[in-house]
């Protein structure tokens, strides 16, 4: 079964700061790998889809990276923001139907 | 356009009860998946449907646990006899699924507290 983890689970940062969040997977069969983002009391909101074929998503100050074969991904923050603060997860699909998800880092971009 | 919706946004009701909770997708997503999120866990799948094809059930947890999803549009998950540890939010997503696409689109979830 399709284990994924995120590291650290939680990461504090002054605002301005650059950071990377880390997510890991053990099945390299995977069909894309979703960065989402999750505010307190609220749904997921998508940030970047990479598709397995693709090695980065860049979508304003986030840059999502794929390693496929050694099953590592990244994304990047730039210039951190306090509205940037939220839980952070990253999902792989290994097939046509579900996610499987990591239990998520917990950012906080302190002012 | 309009995305996910889910109703209601909360939901408690005492253990023993039935409850059904309801999924609006986005339109023109051909699949539906439901999700449960407990208290300092990882999302977790529980159920997904895709056009008319048979649903794959195989993360609900228990025979409690049942969806339908009427006319290819809304879903309700529906959850008999609650335990306490149904409690979680529960939270339905929609995708277009093409074959090269298949981004996943979240609703706000509902809330479920089972006392």
């Amino acid at each position: 079964k399709q284990e994924v983890t995120q590291i650290p689970a939680a990461l504090s940062v002054p605002e301005g700061e650059n950071l990377v969040l880390n997510c890991s997977f053990t099945d390299s069969a995977i069909y894309n790998l979703q960065w989402f983002r999750q505010d307190p009391g609220k749904g997921l909101t998508s940030l970047l889809l990479i598709q397995s074929s693709q090695r980065e998503q860049t979508s304003g100050r986030l840059n999502a990276s794929l390693d496929k074969s050694s099953g590592r991904s990244t994304l990047y923050i730039a210039a951190s923001q306090p509205g940037d603060s939220a839980t952070y997860l990253c999902a792989v699909q290994t097939g046509a139907n579900n996610l499987f998800f990591g239990t998520g880092t917990r950012l906080t971009v302190i002012p | 356009g309009a995305g996910v919706s889910q109703s209601p946004s909360n939901k408690v009701t005492e253990k023993g009860k039935d409850v059904e909770l309801r999924c609006d997708p986005i339109s023109g997503h051909t699949a539906l998946y439901w999700y449960r999120q407990s208290l300092g866990q990882g999302l977790e799948f529980l159920i997904y449907f895709q056009g008319n094809s048979a649903p794959d059930k195989s993360g609900l947890p228990s025979d409690r646990f049942s969806a339908e999803r009427t006319g290819g549009s809304v879903s309700t998950l529906t959850i008999q006899r609650t335990q306490q540890e149904d409690s979680a939010v529960y939270l339905c997503a929609s995708s277009p699924w093409t074959s090269e696409y298949n981004e996943q689109f979240f609703g706000p979830g509902t809330r479920l507290t089972v006392l």
